[in-house]
């Protein structure tokens, strides 16, 4: 069965450092994958898409990887900051108009 | 709004009674998902819509849960019968389909269920 795995452990780190966050899926061919972020309490909000012929995508601080070999993406904040602190959620997605499921998402800390 | 709202924002109820769960989405969207979320726990989908085709209901745990669209906007997520297990909080998604790619998905802040 498809299957989507995120470390479920926190992840802490300190203010200045880069965060890097893995997903790993199984049994899936997905033509995007998208991430996003949940503050307690909030609903998720959307990050970054990458494309399976992209194999790497920027926005600010942020940078994805998409490595469809090893069916892994790779998710990267730059100089951390203590307001980066949420829970990460990756969600490959396969072509067609089909529902996206969710990795069970990593928690950032970043200490000051 | 310009976002997804939901209502309510909290609901308690007693065991064994019904409840739905209201999701507007974003105006033009033409598609629509629920999730639920237990405590700690990732996102479970549920049910998926798409402009007028048949919908995804691959995710509903029960035939307690039903869902619907009306007129291709406002959802309704009904649970009937409610059980202890069903507290959680359900999130409800829009997004703007387009060509084969599902496009980024705008959440709704969800309704938090609590069954007694």
């Amino acid at each position: 069965s498809q299957k989507i795995e995120q470390n479920s452990e926190a992840l802490n780190i300190q203010e200045g450092k880069t965060a890097t966050l893995t997903c790993n899926y199984t049994n899936y061919s997905p033509a995007y994958l998208q991430w996003y972020r949940q503050d307690p309490g909030r609903g998720p909000v959307f990050l970054l898409l990458i494309r399976e012929n992209e194999k790497e995508k920027r926005k600010e601080r942020l940078k994805v990887t998409f490595d469809t070999t090893l069916k892994q993406s790779l998710f990267h904040i730059t100089a951390s900051q203590p307001a980066d602190s949420a829970t990460y959620l990756c969600a490959p997605q396969r072509t067609g108009r089909r529902a996206l499921t969710f990795g069970s998402g990593t928690r950032l800390q970043v200490q000051p | 709004g310009a976002g997804v709202s939901q209502s309510p924002s909290n609901k308690v109820t007693e065991k064994g009674k019904d409840v739905e769960l209201r999701c507007d989405p974003i105006s033009g969207h033409t598609a629509l998902y629920w999730y639920r979320q237990s405590l700690g726990q990732g996102l479970e989908f549920l049910i998926y819509f798409q402009g007028n085709s048949a919908p995804d209901k691959s995710g509903l745990p029960s035939d307690r849960f039903s869902a619907e669209r009306t007129g291709g906007s406002v959802s309704t997520l009904t649970i009937q019968r409610t059980q202890q297990e069903d507290s959680a909080v359900y999130l409800c998604a829009s997004s703007q389909v387009s060509g084969q790619n599902t496009g980024e998905l705008f959440f709704g802040e969800g309704s938090r269920l609590t069954v007694l």
